[in-house]
């Protein structure tokens, strides 16, 4: 069965303060990972990324993913307390087009 | 674009009672998804359609819940009857490579 475990599952930092959020996945066909950022509504897309070692970067956040070791970081540099929100990690497989999303990251910033 | 539409974006009902959810996903997009996210969780796949099929249901609570999508465009999901449980989030997303989530529509059962 596919799984996606993210860590922390909350954190709480200060604004200015940079933050490495990080996504674990087990997957039988492993197609895509995806980081999305979900305020009080639906997720917004972030990013998709497909091939290791190639950081995909928007502004001050970035991602980067390693497909040998099954994992994925997303970092936030000089956070904003616009930045609080929980942060997903889903992947998707090669069967159909199935999502498995993590719990997610509570990320809090402080002013 | 315009993207994904649900409605309603608030029910609140008893429990016991019935309730349905409209969802109409990006031009296009042959993928349509019912999530369920429960707070503090992340979203669970209720069920998935491609065009007017089902790929995945594996997860739906088939005794009282139902989805249809039956032109491969806008899709319905049914409770019926409704449990304190079900008490969630309902998103509706569709995708190409990307997918792309709806509002959501946030179900109370008391």
């Amino acid at each position: 069965e596919d799984k996606v475990v993210q860590s922390p599952l909350s954190l709480v930092v200060h604004e200015g303060d940079t933050v490495t959020l990080n996504c674990s996945y087990e997957v039988t066909n492993f197609r895509s990972l995806l980081w999305y950022k979900q305020e009080k509504k639906a997720p917004t897309f972030l990013f998709m990324l497909t091939s290791s070692g190639i950081e995909k970067k928007s502004g001050r956040l970035s991602s980067i993913l390693d497909k040998k070791e099954l994992f994925s970081i997303l970092n936030i540099t000089a956070t904003q307390t616009g930045d609080s929100a929980v942060y997903l990690c889903a992947i998707k497989g090669n069967y159909g087009q199935n999502f498995v999303f993590g719990p997610g990251t509570r990320l809090s910033v402080l002013p | 674009e315009a993207g994904v539409a649900q409605s309603p974006r608030y029910k609140i009902i008893e429990k016991r009672q019935s309730v349905a959810f409209w969802c109409n996903p990006i031009s296009g997009h042959a993928t349509l998804y019912w999530y369920q996210q429960i707070l503090g969780q992340g979203p669970k796949l209720l069920i998935q359609f491609q065009n007017n099929g089902v790929v995945d249901d594996s997860q739906l609570p088939k005794d009282r819940f139902s989805a249809e999508r039956l032109k491969g465009v806008d899709s319905t999901l049914k409770i019926q009857p409704a449990k304190l449980e079900d008490s969630a989030v309902y998103l509706c997303a569709s995708s190409s490579d990307t997918q792309y989530f709806g509002p959501g529509t946030r179900l109370t059962v008391l």
